[in-house]
């Protein structure tokens, strides 16, 4: 039973316009939500996270939004970069602290 | 370079034989986790130290499996009679502890393993 999903595997983007990435999850004992950057044959870079406590953080081009009651969160990227072209993960944190990791989305961001 | 350093970065290795990853985690860090991650799928837990006790293993981490962080500091993580499943990115990650839920985990650039 997956406890984070994104059911995006792939988002394709115009350069300048703005990427928006999707993760649901279903237990609530989750408090803090990160999202993750892959390129290929790399590990994982932190982008951003947010704890349960708020519903929006911002930095630079990234915006992360989460909606306890639904169980939702996003990702913003605006503007799109060509270089934003990465596997994208939302990962969540309960109170054992090690992360529950959605399956990606593949962003491509076009010139 | 201060980040999580992995190594070897690719083994391939036959089916049967014993292969041993080394992760050295940031320097202040005291928790590290060993993940695995296959194709299409996100990283999957498999297990974490703070400091030199294995605090907890995934049901994924079977009897093949055995990680260690003797001193506290580096840790392996040895499979043994490999099997072909055990083909995947073995990623290891570390963090700080502390009142603070949002410790951000951070992870190393993985080490592919290859069982033929």
């Amino acid at each position: 039973d997956q406890q984070v999903k994104q059911n995006s595997p792939s988002l394709s983007v115009q350069e300048g316009r703005i990427s928006i990435l999707n993760c649901d999850y279903t237990n609530s004992m989750f408090d803090y939500f990160l999202w993750y950057k892959k390129y290929p044959a790399e590990g994982p870079t932190f982008l951003i996270s947010i704890s349960s406590i708020k519903d929006k953080n911002e930095d630079g081009r990234f915006t992360v939004f989460l909606n306890k009651s639904a169980k939702h969160l996003s990702l913003h990227i605006v503007p799109s970069q060509p270089g934003d072209s990465a596997v994208y993960f939302c990962a969540l944190s309960g109170s054992a602290r090690q992360l529950t990791f959605g399956s990606g989305t593949q962003l491509t961001v076009l010139p | 370079d201060t980040g999580v350093s992995q190594n070897p970065r690719h083994k391939i290795t036959k089916r049967g034989q014993n292969v041993t990853f080394r992760c050295d985690p940031i320097s202040e860090h005291n928790r590290l986790y060993w993940y695995r991650q296959t194709l299409g799928q996100g990283p999957e837990f498999l297990t974490y130290f703070q400091n030199e006790a294995q605090l907890e293993k995934s049901r994924l981490l079977s009897d093949r499996f055995s990680a260690e962080r003797p001193k506290g500091s580096f840790s392996t993580l040895e499979i043994q009679r490999t099997e072909q499943g055990d083909s995947a990115m073995y990623l290891c990650a570390s963090s700080l502890t502390g009142g603070h839920a949002g410790n951000t985990i951070y992870f190393g650039e993985g080490s592919w393993l290859t069982v033929v």
